[in-house]
């Protein structure tokens, strides 16, 4: 079945970094665009990537804008995101998930992977 | 970035009641909505896509309605496993965004 699994998450202090990996099966990865969306501790949830199929299109929202990177690897299935000059404001449950093609919705979405930023 | 405000953010409920969560957008966006749910420690998961498509697996007691401005997501015959944080998301242009959720406690 499609699945999506995150690994990468942990304690980091503010300023480190981190990346992300998200490992997806059940599916052609390569047909399909791919985000990151994050969920700080009881709260709502926030898009913050998009990667298009190719690789060749992508989008961030504002507040990572220059920190964080989206990249994927299609020939391992594998979706990532590297994490620069994290910040307390970073901490969050970060969850991969499916774009859905011809749409804008998400389905799937992997179980996420915490991110802690403290020091 | 368009703003979307659920109401209400909580409610409280009783199995068998019929459940309506709305969702403002600050500005049209056609039918470009989804609807999740997400229940304690787990991922949300989609119910309704371009407003009021019912994705497939899910019950019918779920729908959506709803374009430009004002949707609703309607529970009827709330049921045990339906207690659960619902967010709207839309999808009409970047950066895409979620509503701030609405909470569905038993009653």
């Amino acid at each position: 079945q499609v699945q999506l699994v995150e690994s990468g998450g942990g304690l980091v202090k503010p300023g480190g970094s981190l990346r992300l990996s998200c490992a997806a099966s059940g599916f052609t990865f390569s047909d399909y665009y791919m985000s990151w969306i994050r969920q700080a501790p009881g709260t709502g949830l926030e898009w913050i990537s998009y990667i298009s199929s190719s690789g060749s299109t992508i989008y961030y929202t504002d507040s990572v804008k220059g920190r964080f990177t989206i990249s994927r690897d299609n020939a391992r299935n594998s979706l990532f995101l590297h994490m620069k000059s994290l910040r307390a404001e970073d901490t969050a449950v970060y969850y991969c998930a499916r774009w859905t093609l011809g749409g804008g919705w998400f389905d799937p979405w992997g179980q996420g992977t915490l991110v802690i930023v403290s020091s | 970035a368009i703003q979307l405000t659920q109401s209400p953010s909580s409610l409280s409920a009783s199995v068998g009641d019929r459940v309506t969560i709305t969702c403002r957008t600050s500005q049209g966006i056609s039918s470009a909505l989804a609807w999740y749910q997400q229940k304690p420690g787990k991922a949300p998961k989609l119910l309704i896509y371009d407003a009021s498509s019912l994705e497939s697996g899910v019950p019918s007691r779920f729908s959506g309605s709803g374009s430009g401005t004002d949707f609703t997501l309607t529970i009827t015959n709330l049921q045990p496993e339906d207690f659960a944080t619902y967010y709207c998301q839309q999808f009409n242009s970047f950066p895409l965004t979620f509503g701030g959720g609405t909470k569905v406690e038993i009653k």
